[in-house]
């Protein structure tokens, strides 16, 4: 298995501008995250879904953003409309939970999103 | 995460010294994770704990779960410039749907 793939691996894009970002997740792993990394706040949760259903969602800080999951293959996070804020680095996560506890998190190599 | 706090934020060492870093959870721990993440990269599994007073190593790093599980320690011995980057503990909550959350990171320099 390749991993998990993240595409695009950097985007810039004017302020107002919709941006989706793609992943890929492990072949057979059920559930899969969204994180966003800062400097200033680390490495947030914004959405994690098992068995392509959203399970929570808290994390994803304004109605801008907005996730899916439509197969087991396939998730994409999309800021409509972008601002300044948002540039941050975005991981996807995929994971296969076995009973109570999971096997480790196996992560994408990130996108680096520059809202200009 | 507010919910998982590490120290120190960040770390300075000669090469060959020893070093730790900590993970304090405000809540009971299921699962204890960590990763190591090289500066624009994404992040490298080192270990996952569960039990309490768990022990594991990798090569030169070894880490703890304690009795209570809340709070986790890695050890790093005799470091070298190749363990320089930064380090994440991540933790389960709950047995339900596992939602993985993570600490702020501590950044380690190894210095020749």
């Amino acid at each position: 298995d390749a991993g998990v793939i993240q595409s695009p691996r950097h985007e810039v894009t004017e302020m107002g501008q919709e941006v989706t970002l793609r992943c890929k997740p492990i072949s057979g792993h059920n559930s899969l995250f969204w994180y966003r990394q800062t400097m200033m706040r680390g490495l947030e949760l914004l959405i994690y879904f098992n068995n392509n259903v959203p399970i929570d969602d808290s994390g994803m800080p304004e109605d801008r953003f907005s996730a899916k999951m439509p197969n087991a293959s396939f998730s994409t996070l999309k800021i409509q409309p972008s601002e300044p804020r948002d540039s941050a680095v975005y991981f996807c996560a995929s994971y296969q939970q076995v009973g109570a506890l999971g096997t480790e998190a196996f992560f994408g190599q990130g996108t680096r999103l520059t809202v200009v | 995460s507010q919910e998982l706090e590490q120290s120190p934020q960040s770390l300075i060492v000669q090469e060959g010294k020893n070093l730790t870093i900590n993970c304090t959870s405000s809540k009971t721990l299921y699962g204890l994770y960590w990763y190591k993440q090289k500066y624009g990269e994404g992040l490298i599994f080192l270990m996952m704990l569960q039990k309490g007073g768990e022990e594991k190593s990798h090569e030169k790093i070894t880490a703890k779960l304690d009795e209570k599980k809340q709070q986790s320690s890695l050890h790093i011995t005799a470091s070298q410039p190749s363990h320089a980057g930064i380090y994440l503990c991540g933790a389960v909550f709950s047995g339900g749907y596992n939602k993985l959350i993570f600490g702020a990171g501590t950044r380690l320099a190894v210095h020749p």
